[in-house]
């Protein structure tokens, strides 16, 4: 089982919609959990980190956390065509490193 | 400068060459980090430095060598590398390393072996 896991898509969602991505874990004693975009031939950005349970929100952004379930999601609300990315799942292991996802690619059709 | 800079920014070398990669971050972190990222697979970490100590070597092989001389700056030196090693090569920091430390990533170089 692979320790981060996420659907590789692409996901196509339409200008102005909701893109939701998921990702689940395997390591039950992981604690930070952060999302990154990735635009193509560049690298990885910091768009959020949630440490609770719960939801998060920063902008159009809404990261959301569940522990006893072992996955996390981001929401993106109002969609727009410089949305269209990767975005990595990162965990922290209990190896005290962080294990990245192989990512989602998000498609925003105008 | 800010953030996380490397250099170069692309690289073609042969196989019998011998080159350097170099990393800087003026965040005031003090845990770096090397990322191999081949495409269509996900990020695979190859080092970790803490405090200049290495605290991880991803059973990387031996033509990959990694030289830490302060928190700051960090290195990596290739040789004798094959064309599978073809990859984007990624630096990052964080405050330390462990869970709860946001790693900020470099512009990354873009390596290509003939």
């Amino acid at each position: 089982q692979k320790e981060v896991e996420q659907n590789s898509g692409p996901l196509s969602v339409p200008e102005g919609a909701i893109a939701s991505l998921n990702c689940t874990y395997s390591d039950r004693v992981s604690q930070s959990f952060f999302w990154y975009r990735q635009y193509s031939g560049k690298s990885p950005e910091l768009i959020m980190s949630i440490y609770s349970n719960g939801d998060k929100e920063d902008g159009r952004f809404t990261a959301q956390l569940n522990k006893a379930s072992q996955y996390v999601s981001l929401l993106i609300r109002d969609s727009q065509p410089s949305d269209s990315a990767t975005y990595l799942c990162a965990v922290d292991s209990s190896a005290s490193k962080i294990i990245f996802g192989s990512g989602t690619r998000l498609s925003i059709r105008p | 400068e800010t953030g996380v800079t490397q250099t170069p920014r692309h690289l073609v070398m042969g196989m019998t060459n011998k080159k350097s990669l170099k990393c800087e971050q003026h965040l005031g972190h003090n845990a770096m980090y090397w990322y191999k990222q081949s495409a269509k697979k996900p990020l695979e970490l190859m080092f970790v430095y803490n405090f200049k100590e290495q605290t991880e070597n991803n059973s990387v092989p031996s033509r990959f060598s990694p030289e830490c001389p302060n928190s700051s700056h960090l290195f990596l030196h290739l040789h004798t590398l094959q064309p599978e090693d073809s990859a984007l090569y990624l630096c990052a920091s964080s405050p330390r390393t462990g869970g709860n430390n946001e790693q900020f990533f470099g512009p990354g170089t873009r390596l290509t072996v003939l």
